[in-house]
C-alpha cells in the first residue's frame, strides 16, 4: 500500500462550483499535513498546512484532516479560473511524501 | 526578495554528458532539499541538507551527486547522464523540517 494515494485526475468544473480534492495515506504516524499549489511550469507553493484533525479555513479553502480515517481534503468554494493548477498534498512522520497532485481546471 | 533562484530553467544533455544544476536561496534556511518530477509520479526526494557541510541521500539518489560547501548554495550534479534523468529538477529550502518548503521555478532537463 502507497504511503500516500491522490486521485490524479485531471478535473474540469465550471467556474463558481465547489472543488474536493482528496488523499488518504497509510501511516498512523503521520502528524503534519499540507497542501501545496503549483502552477504550471512552477514550483509548488504552500497553500494550506495543519496539524490535527478537523478543519482549517482560509478565505475561500478549507483544509480538512480526519485522523481515524487517514484521509486529507481541500475544499475550494467559489472556484476561479486562476484556481487552475495541480494540488499536491504532503503529509509528514519522519520524512514529508507528496502524494502525485490533482490537476484542476475552473472554466469559465 | 529572490527566495529560491534554480539556474538553468532548460537543458538539454546528450547521454554521457555531465552538468551541475544551481540552486541558492537568500532566506538563510539551513535545511536545503534536490526533488525531481516526472508525469503523473510526484516529488521525489533525491538528496537533502541539513545545514553547510551535511548532507544525505533522499528516495532516488542514485546517478546524482550533491554539496554544500555554504548556507546558500546547494548544487546538483549529474555525472554520465542518462534518458532516465529526464525530468524537472526542483530545489527547496526550509527553516525547520515541519515547516513550510519554498520551491524554485524548476530546471526542464532532457537526456537524449
Amino acid at each position: 500500500q502507497k504511503e500516500v494515494e491522490q486521485d490524479p485526475g485531471p478535473l474540469s468544473v465550471p467556474e463558481g462550483a465547489i472543488v474536493s480534492l482528496n488523499c488518504t495515506y497509510s501511516n498512523s504516524a503521520f502528524q503534519y499535513f499540507m497542501w501545496y499549489r503549483q502552477y504550471s511550469r512552477k514550483g509548488p507553493e504552500l497553500l494550506m498546512y495543519t496539524y490535527s484533525s478537523g478543519n482549517k479555513e482560509d478565505g475561500r479553502f478549507t483544509a480538512q484532516v480526519d485522523k481515524s480515517s487517514k484521509y486529507i481534503s481541500l475544499f475550494i468554494r467559489d472556484s476561479q479560473p486562476s484556481d487552475s493548477a495541480t494540488y499536491l498534498c504532503a503529509i509528514r512522520a519522519e520524512k514529508l511524501v507528496f502524494g502525485k497532485g490533482t490537476k484542476l481546471t475552473v472554466n469559465p | 526578495n529572490a527566495g529560491v533562484t534554480q539556474t538553468p530553467k532548460f537543458r538539454i544533455l546528450k547521454i554521457g554528458q555531465s552538468m551541475t544544476l544551481q540552486c541558492t536561496q537568500d532566506m538563510n534556511h539551513n535545511y536545503m532539499y534536490w526533488y525531481r518530477q516526472d508525469p503523473g509520479m510526484g516529488l521525489k526526494l533525491i538528496y537533502y541538507s541539513v545545514g553547510a557541510g551535511i548532507t544525505d541521500k533522499g528516495e532516488v539518489p542514485n546517478g546524482y551527486n550533491v554539496s554544500r560547501s555554504t548556507t546558500e548554495d546547494f548544487p546538483l550534479r549529474l555525472e554520465l547522464a542518462a534518458p532516465s534523468q529526464t525530468s524537472v529538477y526542483f530545489c527547496a529550502s526550509s527553516y525547520q523540517t515541519i515547516r513550510e518548503l519554498f520551491f524554485g521555478s524548476g530546471t526542464q532537463l532532457s537526456v537524449l
